[in-house]
């Protein structure tokens, strides 16, 4: 049961528009939500983060949006460069555990 | 600062011989500890997590075990690889104590051949 869903597996965007990758969650017990970057061979890096309470979270180029209803995440890279192209997964948890459930990933590739 | 070290880079195996990945954590005490999985075409999957010495979580019923012999140490083994245990894999840590996000470590390519 894949609690967390990334459906795009891919994305590409020409160089200084706008990315917008998308995630769904199934748990309504899910209340903080991470974003991380990761190119091929290395770690994943952190990216931005956004809880329950907030709807919005901006950081720089960076911003997610968040949807509580539709249970619904989003991150929006403005404006997209070509070092953005990476591997994106989002990840989610809920206070009381310990771990983040991630998404399969979208591949995004950004078109100089 | 703190930092994760993970090793090796690379590992090519065979088919039925053990594993040993290890993973520190540097500048930090009593730190969650976990392994993930990255296998093709999948996203990251949590094998185990430790929020203790010798406090082991398993998510996944696998091949591979775990063990946590030293506050910021973390194992990961298999006593015979299968060719399904083929994958990136990837030690992160996060502060104890509260919901924060992992710090992950620059990953295992293990091929099981």
């Amino acid at each position: 049961d894949q609690q967390v869903k990334q459906n795009s597996p891919s994305l590409s965007v020409q160089e200084g528009r706008i990315s917008i990758l998308n995630c769904d969650y199934t748990n309504s017990m899910f209340d903080y939500f991470l974003w991380y970057k990761k190119y091929p061979a290395e770690g994943p890096t952190f990216l931005i983060s956004i809880s329950s309470i907030k709807d919005k979270n901006e950081d720089g180029r960076f911003t997610v949006f968040l949807n509580k209803s539709a249970k619904h995440l989003s991150l929006h890279i403005v404006p997209s460069q070509p070092g953005d192209s990476a591997v994106y997964f989002c990840a989610a948890s809920h206070s009381g555990t310990y771990k983040y459930i991630f998404g399969t990933g979208t591949r995004l590739k950004v078109l100089a | 600062s703190q930092t994760i070290h993970q090793w090796p880079a690379t590992l090519v195996q065979p088919v039925g011989s053990p594993l040993s990945l290890e993973c520190t954590v540097e500048g930090t005490s009593n730190p969650n500890l976990y392994w993930y999985r990255q296998a093709a075409g999948r996203g990251l999957q949590l094998l185990f997590y430790s929020v203790g010495i010798g406090q082991i979580s398993s998510e996944v019923p696998q091949n591979l075990s775990a063990s946590r012999p030293q506050d910021r140490q973390f194992i990961l083994s298999s006593k015979k690889l299968l060719l399904s245990d083929s994958g990136f894999y990837l030690c992160a840590w996060s502060p104890s104590g509260g919901l924060f996000g992992y710090t992950f470590g620059s990953g295992t390519r293990l091929t099981v051949v």
